[in-house]
């Protein structure tokens, strides 16, 4: 049962433009959703998170989007920039318990 | 601050044999998760301890898989005996307290079965 889905295996972009990625969950009991940056070879790097109780939150050129009707989160990354360039994953939690990732979206920003 | 530190950072053996992975935690973080990941897939947890108690294990295959975290600060992750399938990089990560907050990671493991 995948309960944080990110349908996208692989996107897309050129510099300077915008990178959208996209994140599903199923579980309604999820109130808390981080964004993790992997690079080859490493462990999993935070980005940005967001409570349930806003629908937007913001950091320098990264800002993620909850739409808790719909239940998806986006993440926007603008402008791209090559060092931008990793596997992108979603995770949610519900609380004290555990931490559920998606499968991940590998961003490639083209010069 | 020191990160999460894990080792060894690659391990081979061969199918049917035991191995034992090894983590250091942030300092005063009291939850410990350890995750598989597949290639091309994303983290499935195995196990999450709170100080030293387990908090969830249920996708830990408990015939092969073992895990302990002694005193609330190291833990060991064990296989044994080891599979196919068990090739993975194995993760561990670290948060203040439970899920609501940021979990740092370590390298992790990558181990090949063969």
């Amino acid at each position: 049962d995948q309960q944080v889905k990110q349908n996208s295996p692989s996107l897309s972009v050129q510099e300077g433009r915008i990178s959208i990625l996209n994140c599903d969950y199923t579980n309604s009991m999820f109130d808390y959703f981080l964004w993790y940056k992997k690079y080859p070879a490493e462990g999993p790097t935070f980005l940005i998170s967001i409570s349930s109780i806003k629908d937007k939150n913001e950091d320098g050129r990264f800002t993620v989007f909850l739409n808790k009707s719909a239940k998806h989160l986006s993440l926007h990354i603008v402008p791209s920039q090559p060092g931008d360039s990793a596997v992108y994953f979603c995770a949610a939690s519900d609380g004290a318990q555990k931490l559920v990732f998606g499968q991940g979206t590998r961003l490639t920003i083209n010069p | 601050e020191a990160g999460v530190a894990q080792s060894p950072r690659y391990k081979i053996i061969e199918k049917r044999q035991s191995v034992a992975f090894w983590c250091n935690p942030i300092s005063g973080h009291a939850t410990l998760y350890w995750y598989q990941q597949i290639l091309g897939q994303g983290p499935k947890l195995l196990i999450q301890f709170q100080n030293n108690g387990v908090v969830d294990d249920s996708q830990l295959p408990k015939d092969r898989f073992s895990a302990e975290r002694l005193k609330g600060v190291d833990s060991t992750l064990k296989i044994q005996p080891a599979k196919l399938e068990d090739s993975a990089v194995y993760l561990c990560a670290s948060s203040v307290w439970g899920g609501n907050t940021e979990a740092f990671f370590g390298q992790g493991t990558r181990l090949t079965v063969v």
